[in-house]
């Protein structure tokens, strides 16, 4: 059971560069989400997905987009990276309501020079 | 803004001694969750406690929730060495609202 898989795990851009950080989940979960910590910043919502087809802005969600591809799928969009955008970016998912326990992958590091 | 803030921001104590941090928060809550991070590694559940709930154990793990002072504490007791990691917090803002919002963390050192 792979839980919470992100690709990719490390990944240097140039400024003005775009990409897109890929997650998935096989826990049928309903709801997912995207982090980004930075030193002494602890953890920081960009984006959620309560249910496949919805999306909601975090606590930092400017110059970034996402996309609910299907139920397993979150994906994270840096349309033109800066360096402040440099951090790991974790996505998360959680499938019980009313709770909202979250399982974790691995994290993706990224690096905006 | 953040939610939650953990305390203290690190942590060192020995093998074998119990390791207490705590967490407060600004608003009302529905759930307090705590996590562990080790170093280069996604957060992992630990447990969580409702604001209906005063205390829960899990193993060697006791949480602590005062609702009237907005604040938890986690204790671990018998710490080992794989203990070291980074804990936080998260909580929601209360209400409709089941996001969990993280604090800064507690950087923890166990010593052998």
């Amino acid at each position: 059971n792979a839980g919470v898989t992100q690709t990719p795990k490390f990944q240097v851009l140039k400024t003005g560069q775009s990409m897109t950080l890929q997650c998935a989940q096989d826990m049928n979960h309903n709801s997912m989400y995207w982090y980004r910590q930075d030193p002494g910043m602890g953890l920081r919502l960009i984006y959620y997905s309560a249910s496949e087809g919805t999306t909601d802005k975090g606590e930092v969600p400017n110059g970034y987009n996402v996309s609910r591809l299907n139920k397993r799928e979150f994906s994270l969009r840096l349309e033109s990276a800066a360096p402040s955008q440099t951090s790991v970016y974790f996505c998360a998912s959680s499938g019980v309501r009313g709770a909202n326990v979250l399982t974790f992958g691995a994290g993706s590091r990224l690096t905006v020079l | 803004s953040q939610q939650g803030e953990e305390d203290p921001q690190a942590l060192s104590i020995q093998e074998g001694e119990n390791a207490t941090m705590n967490c407060s928060y600004k608003t009302s809550i529905n759930n307090l969750q705590w996590y562990r991070q080790n170093s280069g590694r996604g957060l992992v559940h630990l447990i969580l406690i409702r604001s209906n709930e005063r205390e829960k154990h899990s193993g060697r793990l006791r949480v602590t929730l005062d609702t009237s002072k907005k604040s938890s504490s986690l204790l671990i007791t018998a710490s080992r060495a794989a203990d070291t990691a980074s804990y936080f917090c998260a909580t929601d803002r209360g209400g409709g609202s089941y996001i969990p919002t993280f604090g800064r963390g507690t950087s923890l050192i166990v010593h052998p």
